[in-house]
């Protein structure tokens, strides 16, 4: 199946910094999505987004489908931003729902 | 429109018990998918079912199964419980077949003693 990696694993930075958390998989996909698992273990959702770029207030994002990456970017980052950060395909051979999810990038934001 | 809908939030059980788990998608959704996530393995793939049948299953064992009802929500088992099963099951509803925006419910967070 699809291998997804994440870097960073973690990633602590001061409140009111920018940064970049990259999704690498090892595959072809049609679909990703990034979410924040949030202290109470839900997965919000941030993208989904098979190529090209998006934006949502301060969190953007980026697929290039043709290099396998995707880069979710945080500015001006906040306390609340805090948790884990997976980005997640789906498993190509099934063609379904059968997601595979990166190992995630735990941030800590600092005040 | 309510989100994914899943319960209990917490369960205690002791070994050698088995456990049943629900999902309610939101309104609309035909997919519903199962996750499990524990600190050592991440997040892994259970099984998915669509249209109250299972359409693909995870590298999981026979103690854990599933089905769907016809209005879409799931529900999952897990049998003879063992402490590895002690982990965030997580479920995820899709509008339909295909690779679509996957919405995830809150979670059962399962303890086995």
């Amino acid at each position: 199946g699809i291998q997804v990696e994440q870097s960073p694993p973690d990633l602590i930075l001061q409140e009111g910094a920018n940064s970049t958390l990259r999704c690498n998989f090892s595959d072809s996909v049609n679909n990703l999505q990034w979410f924040h698992q949030n202290p109470w273990g839900q997965l919000i959702n941030l993208f989904y987004i098979p190529s090209g770029t998006k934006q949502n207030g301060r969190l953007s994002a980026t697929t290039v489908a043709t290099e396998r990456y995707s880069l979710l970017y945080i500015s001006s980052s906040q306390t609340t931003d805090s948790g884990v950060y997976f980005c997640a395909v789906p498993d190509r051979f099934y063609n379904n729902n059968d997601m595979r999810f990166g190992a995630g990038t735990r941030l800590t934001v600092k005040p | 429109k309510a989100g994914v809908t899943q319960t209990p939030r917490y369960l205690i059980k002791t070994r050698g018990q088995q456990v049943t788990l629900s999902c309610s998608p939101i309104s609309g959704h035909r997919s519903v998918s199962w996750y499990q996530q524990t600190p050592g393995q991440g997040l892994q793939f259970l099984f998915e079912y669509f249209s109250e049948t299972q359409r693909n299953k995870g590298n999981f064992p026979g103690r854990f199964s599933g089905r769907q009802f016809s209005n879409s929500r799931s529900e999952m088992n897990v049998s003879t419980l063992e402490l590895g099963d002690s982990a965030l099951y997580l479920c995820a509803s899709t509008r339909a077949e295909g690779n679509t925006e996957a919405f995830f419910g809150q979670g059962t967070r399962l303890t086995v003693v």
